[in-house]
């Protein structure tokens, strides 16, 4: 069975800091990865599409890796805002996703 | 503003009473899909609708029936709700199946008691 993991499950750090949140997938035959932002109580909203072909994709202060090989993707939030607080989940092809792992930047 | 569009928005049913969750696109997407959200949980996909005119089972179709209207409008459908289906329904659309970034509806928030 095809599974995504995020680890860790939340986050808490400093604001300013840069952080990384982790995605893990089985299969590799894997055609896109995609990262999304769902704040409390509210639906979601998709930061980066990573395609197959593709190693990263850069947003601002996010960018996105991609390593098919070791069925890892992983999304770099650079000079972190409380602004960033929210719930961060990785889908491929939108039809498995991670639980989430959930970041608190404290002012 | 362009987006995808769910109702209602809140839902309290009875075990057993049926409804139909509403959403509606005005991007020209070609994709659509319904998922729930459970609590500590990521999403799973229920039904999905890769154009108009197609739907196809995802991850959890027990219990729900769907409809694409038209390119805008997909709906999802409970027959007879139990409790198990208490969730945040969530309808979102994309341009081209997976292939592309995905357009969430806010959320229905569904309880059944």
């Amino acid at each position: 069975k095809q599974e995504v993991t995020q680890i860790p499950a939340a986050l808490s750090v400093p604001e300013g800091e840069n952080l990384v949140l982790n995605c893990s997938f089985t299969d590799s035959a894997i055609y896109n990865l995609q990262w999304f932002r769902q704040d409390p109580g509210k639906g979601l909203t998709s930061l980066l599409l990573i395609q197959s072909s593709q190693r990263e994709q850069t947003s601002g202060r996010l960018n996105a890796s991609l390593d098919k090989s070791s069925g890892r993707s992983t999304l770099y939030i650079a000079a972190s805002q409380p602004g960033d607080s929210a719930t961060y989940l990785c889908s491929r092809e939108g039809l498995i996703w991670g639980a989430g792992t959930k970041l608190i930047i404290k002012p | 503003n362009a987006g995808v569009t769910q109702t209602p928005k809140f839902q309290v049913l009875k075990t057993g009473q049926s409804m139909t969750l509403q959403c509606a696109q005005d991007m020209n997407h070609n994709s659509m899909y319904w998922y729930r959200q459970d609590p500590g949980m990521g999403l799973r996909l229920i039904y999905y609708s890769a154009s108009e005119g197609t739907t196809d089972k995802g991850e959890v179709p027990n219990g729900y029936n769907v409809s694409r209207l038209n390119k805008r409008e997909f709906s999802l459908r409970l027959e007879s709700a139990a409790p198990s289906q208490t969730s945040v329904y969530f309808c979102a659309s994309s341009e081209s199946g997976g292939l592309d970034r995905y357009t969430f509806g806010s959320g229905t928030r569904l309880t059944v008691v």
